[in-house]
């Protein structure tokens, strides 16, 4: 079976530019988070979806960040416009129920320059 | 609010050896679930190990297990016959459990190396 699918896997972009990255969660999960890994604040939750519905959007960092789940096997997280502190490792994770546990996607490095 | 701490920022274990990483966490809930993921240089975090805190019993994986104690709010993972393949930043999450809890609490990670 399939894990979560991120893409890209690196991204390489300049400040001003817009970034999108794509996740495809585990069949049958109704779950998705996306996070953020950094060194100086470690993993940090952005964004929890349920059922495609966004329900805790808390950590996104500001209105640059924004995530949409339009169908239970997609979903965004869209920087715009992104800076050279967004520069980070971006996980998406599912779970069958939010109760159950999260397993990973292989994350996307995305640089800002 | 819950945090966990891994104090052990490196760690470093012969091959075939036996090594031991700390974790503790404070929380006020009784009931909740700890996690042990795995994070080697290609970045996946991959889930290592579970442990309901229900659960009197230590988990067990294979050549990975935890020493579970509730009351000093301690989660270890061992590994033993250690290999090459499992260096690695290995990272100690919380969970609260019931309610709409879906938000885990991560440590700041312990880099293991495995000498040959």
């Amino acid at each position: 079976d399939a894990g979560v699918i991120q893409s890209p896997r690196h991204e390489v972009t300049e400040m001003g530019q817009e970034v999108t990255l794509r996740c495809k969660p585990i069949s049958g999960h109704n779950s998705l988070f996306w996070y953020r890994q950094t060194m100086m604040r470690g993993l940090e939750l952005l964004i929890y979806f349920n059922n495609n519905v966004p329900i805790d959007d808390s950590g996104m960092p500001e209105d640059r960040f924004s995530a949409k789940m339009p169908n239970a096997s997609f979903s965004t997280l869209k920087i715009q416009p992104s800076e050279p502190r967004d520069s980070a490792v971006y996980f998406c994770a599912s779970s069958l129920d939010y109760r159950e546990t999260q397993y990973f996607g292989p994350g996307t490095r995305l640089l800002v320059l | 609010a819950q945090t966990v701490t891994q104090s052990q920022p490196e760690m470093s274990v012969q091959e075939a050896e036996t090594v031991t990483l700390s974790c503790t966490y404070d929380t006020s809930e009784s009931d909740y679930y700890l996690f042990w993921y795995k994070q080697p240089p290609s970045r996946q975090m991959i889930l290592v190990i579970r442990q309901e805190a229900y659960k009197q019993q230590n988990a067990t994986e294979n050549r990975f297990s935890v020493n579970f104690q509730k009351a000093a709010k301690s989660f270890s993972l061992k590994i033993s016959d250690s290999q090459l393949g499992d260096a690695a930043m290995y990272f100690c999450a919380y969970r609260a459990s019931g309610g709409s809890n879906y938000k885990l609490t991560f440590g700041k990670g312990t880099l293991l190396t495995v000498n040959p």
